[in-house]
């Protein structure tokens, strides 16, 4: 089983940096997704770690440390239109076609503010 | 567009009745995936379906939840004698590749649809 934590909510201006924390206990582990998420919309695939390190894409980073079972995206210069939940999830170890379900956690809500 | 697509997008239910709901993945995309997701809480996985096959289903919370996908394309959901606890947000989801396919690195990204909400009365 997986046992995703990240806090509930944060708050940040815009302009500025933030980073969303994601640490993770799983049995097994093939990879971290960060997926952005306004509020009645689908979930939409931002970032995606399965090696230890730093993924930067345009304003948004993430970061992997296995060892440690944690995560983090970073998004920078925050535009008003960041303010969404960000969901952390990790995928099973591939073990099998039925074992490749992502775990969420319940995710981030930020708000950008002017 | 080419998108997943979802419907309905809203369905009330009363509290007894049965509800389908149904998903047109992107086409081509080999691995279709259900996902409930309560008021401020993350997706949980329900079932997964690789092709027609339904390989997974660990996640369904009843024996009132059942899902197909006969062709290998469009999914429907059912869920029977609805109850209040079954409001929720159902999302579905597809990739292109299985993970045999993809390989175990591959990052194989799940496109998700725009949820049906069911509020059950």
């Amino acid at each position: 089983g997986q046992n995703i934590d990240q806090p509930t909510e944060m708050t940040a201006t815009e302009g500025a940096i933030v980073q969303i924390n994601c640490t993770y206990q799983t049995s097994g582990f093939n990879g971290l997704f960060w997926y952005q998420q306004h509020a009645g919309e689908a979930p939409t695939f931002l970032s995606y770690n399965v090696l230890d390190g730093l993924e930067e894409k345009g304003r948004f980073s993430s970061f992997l440390s296995r060892s440690k079972g944690y995560s983090y995206l970073l998004l920078k210069e925050l535009q008003m239109k960041d303010s969404a939940s960000y969901l952390c999830a990790v995928r099973d170890a591939y073990s099998g076609a039925g074992s490749y379900q992502l775990t969420f956690g319940k995710g981030t809500k930020l708000s950008v503010i002017p | 567009g080419a998108g997943v697509s979802q419907s309905p997008r809203y369905k009330v239910a009363k509290r007894g009745q049965d509800v389908a709901l149904r998903c047109d993945p992107i086409s081509g995309h080999v691995s279709l995936f259900w996902y409930q997701q309560a008021l401020g809480q993350g997706p949980e996985f329900l079932t997964y379906f690789q092709n027609e096959a339904q390989l997974d289903k660990s996640g369904l919370p009843s024996d009132r939840f059942f899902a197909e996908r006969p062709e290998g394309s469009v999914s429907t959901l059912k869920i029977q004698r609805t109850q209040q606890e079954d409001s929720a947000v159902y999302l579905c989801a597809s990739s292109l590749k299985s993970p045999g396919l993809a390989g175990g690195r591959s990052y194989n990204e799940q496109f998700f649809g725009p949820g049906t909400r069911l509020t059950v009365l």
